[in-house]
């Protein structure tokens, strides 16, 4: 049973960046699709990328592209989603989300909250 | 990228059935039936459940089902139990990367 634990609450200043992590139990990181969604308080779901396994590259959402990074450290079963120059509209639960074949989010992890203010 | 349409809000009584809908365009849900839905209770992580038209992960009930003819997808809810009040967001694959859903509130009367 795959499960994903996310690191805690942040809270950052405008400008600054966020390293949100994703450590999965139950499974090996290279078996799985690793994606990020992002939620702003009251709001919809938002998609921000993931590894595309089809073309072996880590694709993200137009609107993040240049500001988002998605790596993995294999050695440690961790995934991670790096935001830079952070605004206020930032401000959102982070989750990381397992892709299954059929592109369907079977799995998601608890959340990270990170509120950007001043 | 455009956010697929969904109604903000549904309500239906305790046994009562339910559809939501989900409206995309040529370029996601009309093109791939690659569709899924999510539950999202306050505070939440969301759950999947269903994909890839009707079929459901192990876990969720039959009273939940989805389907999608031309641009527009929908999920079904048979016998509304009070548990089953919260949003729902459909999902669908867009080429590259996919796109969600506004979300609908479900109210359970």
């Amino acid at each position: 049973q795959v499960q994903l634990a996310q690191s805690g609450a942040e809270v950052k200043k405008p400008g600054a960046s966020v390293k949100v992590s994703c450590k999965v139990y139950g499974y090996t990181l290279t078996e799985l699709t690793m994606h990020w969604v992002r939620q702003a308080p009251g709001k919809g779901l938002e998609w921000m990328g993931g590894f595309d396994p089809e073309d072996d590259e880590t694709m993200y959402a137009q609107k993040f592209q240049g500001r988002v990074t998605m790596t993995e450290d294999t050695s440690t079963a961790t995934a991670y989603m790096e935001l830079s120059s952070l605004r206020s509209e930032d401000t959102a639960v982070y989750y990381c989300a397992t892709l299954g074949d059929s592109v369907e989010f079977d799995i998601w992890g608890q959340g990270t909250m990170v509120t950007v203010s001043s | 990228q455009s956010a697929l349409t969904q109604p903000a809000s549904v309500s239906g009584s305790p046994g009562q059935s339910i559809t939501i809908s989900c409206t995309g365009t040529n370029n996601d849900v009309g093109s791939y039936n690659l569709v899924s839905w999510y539950q999202q209770h306050p505070g939440k992580a969301p759950k999947l459940m269903t994909y890839e038209g009707n079929k459901r992960p192990s876990g969720v009930s039959n009273r939940f089902s989805g389907s999608t003819s031309g641009n527009t997808a929908s999920l079904t809810i048979s016998g509304l139990q009070a548990e089953d009040e919260a949003d729902y967001y459909c999902c669908s694959y867009a080429g590259r990367g996919v796109v969600f859903g506004g979300g609908t509130k479900l109210t359970v009367l």
